[in-house]
C-alpha cells in the first residue's frame, strides 16, 4: 500500500514552453502533498505545500508563478513549470500524506526534466 | 528554523562491517519525528527508519538502528552487517508542522 506515482517519469522541453508533472496517491487518499526540487548529488529542497482544495503554499525563493501546483483532488497534485529555461531542469519528486498518519510521507519515483 | 546537518559527505564500509552515519539537528519544537531515509541510484526515496522524540528508546529495524541523544539533538543511524545493497545515499530528515527538512546527505559506498 501507500503507492504514489509520477508522470512522466522523464521529460524534455524547448526553452519557454510550459510542462506539467503529475503526482497520483494510488492506494490511498492524499490530503497533503509536497514537490520537492533535487539537483544531482544534493539534498531535495522543499518547493510547496499543498492541501486538496487550496492554494498551494510556497517556500521562500520559490517563484509561485513559475511553479504553478494544483491539488485538485485527493489523488491527483500537479506541478507546471511555465516558460520553462534551462535552469529548471532538475529531478522533481513529490511526496503525499495522509491527515491520521502525520509522521508519514510516501514519495513517488520523481521526475527529471530537461529543458534545451 | 529548523535545521538538519549531516557533516560526512561520503562514508565507505567494507561489506559485512558495521558504519555509522551522523546527523544533528536544530529545532525548537518538543513533539517532532526524525527520519533517515535512503535514495538508492532508482532516486526512489526509501524510509529506512522513524524516532519519535517523545520515545526514549532507540528505534530498531533489522539491521539499521539509530541512537537518538534528544539533549544533544544527535540522531545517528548504525547500519550492521552492511551489504552491498546498502550502498546509496542518505538523508537524514526532521519533520514538524508537517514539513520535512532534510540534511545534504551522506554517499555510502559499500566495498565487496
Amino acid at each position: 500500500g501507500a503507492v504514489v506515482s509520477q508522470h512522466p517519469s522523464w521529460v524534455i522541453c524547448k526553452s519557454g514552453t510550459s510542462v506539467k508533472i503529475e503526482c497520483r496517491s494510488l492506494d490511498f487518499q492524499a490530503t497533503t502533498m509536497f514537490w520537492y526540487r533535487q539537483f544531482p548529488k544534493q539534498s531535495l529542497m522543499l518547493m510547496a505545500t499543498s492541501n486538496e482544495g487550496s492554494k498551494a503554499t510556497y517556500e521562500q525563493g520559490v517563484e509561485k508563478d513559475k511553479f504553478l501546483i494544483n491539488h485538485a483532488s485527493l489523488t491527483l497534485s500537479t506541478l507546471t513549470v511555465t516558460s520553462a529555461h534551462p535552469e529548471d531542469s532538475s529531478f522533481y519528486i513529490c511526496s503525499a500524506s495522509v491527515a491520521d498518519q502525520t509522521y508519514e510521507q510516501y514519495f513517488g519515483p520523481g521526475t527529471r526534466l530537461t529543458v534545451t | 528554523a529548523q535545521t538538519v546537518t549531516q557533516s560526512q559527505p561520503e562514508m565507505s564500509v567494507q561489506e559485512a562491517e558495521t558504519v555509522t552515519l551522523s546527523c544533528t539537528y536544530d529545532t525548537s519544537e518538543s513533539d517532532y519525528y526524525l527520519f533517515w531515509y535512503k535514495q538508492p541510484p532508482s532516486r526512489q526515496m526509501i524510509l529506512v527508519i522513524r524516532q519519535e522524540a517523545y520515545k526514549q528508546q532507540n528505534a530498531t529495524e533489522n539491521r539499521f538502528s539509530v541512537n537518538f541523544q534528544k539533549a544533544a539533538k544527535s540522531f545517528s543511524l548504525k547500519i550492521s552487517d552492511s551489504q552491498l545493497g546498502d550502498a546509496a545515499m542518505y538523508f537524514c530528515a526532521s519533520r514538524n508542522t508537517g514539513k520535512l527538512i532534510f540534511g545534504q546527505g551522506t554517499t555510502l559506498q559499500v566495498k565487496p
